[in-house]
């Protein structure tokens, strides 16, 4: 079935420490994007793609990093956690064709602590 | 750059009452509006959405309507049930080279 993975689901763990929060899409998707988002708040766009080897940073500032290899993985790199940080994430993904503008695909989410 | 606002930020109506959530942008070249529903604990997804040739779109119980001239669109939720409530953000974008830009999100509260 297509759909959008996320791993871990929750996450906790130590300031300094270096993590990756993973993301893949068998949708089919060119198109690829993280949020931040505190539960039920605002989402903020920290990083998107729009294909192999494409990467962006979104509107809010962030101590990540990602990379888009492979079409279907986008994952996530936070080189040194803060507290700061403790926040849920989530991958989303959207087809690209042509003009118009398609509908944004969300995976669960990762919940990260940072202690 | 857009900038989407979105009102109230948290709205509780009665069961069986109707329900609007307004939201503005300020860039005119703005040509599509969706609109995403997230229950609690679960992951957004879009529920329905306008492009800036209409004016409105219905799907049931769920409207969205666009005043291009304002800047302004809706969603309009009638005969609201209990598993309508959940956060909604609107959002506005220029086409598929530009990104969505969200509103900040409204919680939508059902009352038996």
């Amino acid at each position: 079935e297509a759909d959008i993975y996320q791993t871990p689901r929750y996450l906790v763990i130590g300031t300094g420490k270096k993590i990756t929060l993973e993301c893949s899409q068998t949708m089919g998707h060119d198109k690829m994007y993280w949020y931040q988002q505190d539960p039920g708040m605002e989402l903020h766009l920290i990083h998107y793609s729009y294909g192999v080897n494409s990467t962006e940073k979104g509107d809010l500032s962030s101590e990540s990093t990602v990379s888009r290899i492979r079409t279907e993985h986008f994952p996530l790199t936070l080189e040194s956690a803060r507290p700061s940080h403790t926040s849920q994430y989530l991958c989303a993904s959207s087809a690209l064709s042509g003009s118009d503008y398609n509908e944004q695909f969300f995976g669960p989410g990762t919940r990260l602590t940072v202690l | 750059g857009e900038n989407v606002e979105q009102h109230p930020s948290t709205l509780s109506v009665q069961e069986g009452d109707s329900a609007v959530i307004k939201c503005t942008y300020s860039d005119s070249a703005s040509n599509y509006f969706p609109w995403y529903k997230q229950e609690l604990g679960k992951r957004p997804q879009l529920i329905i959405d306008i492009r800036s040739n209409v004016g409105e779109k219905k799907d049931q119980r769920i409207a969205v309507t666009l005043n291009k001239t304002a800047k302004h669109f809706s969603l309009h939720i009638t005969e609201t049930q209990p598993e309508d409530s959940a956060v909604y953000f609107c959002a506005a974008s220029k086409g598929s080279n530009y990104q969505l830009i969200w509103g900040a999100g409204t919680k939508l509260i059902i009352k038996p």
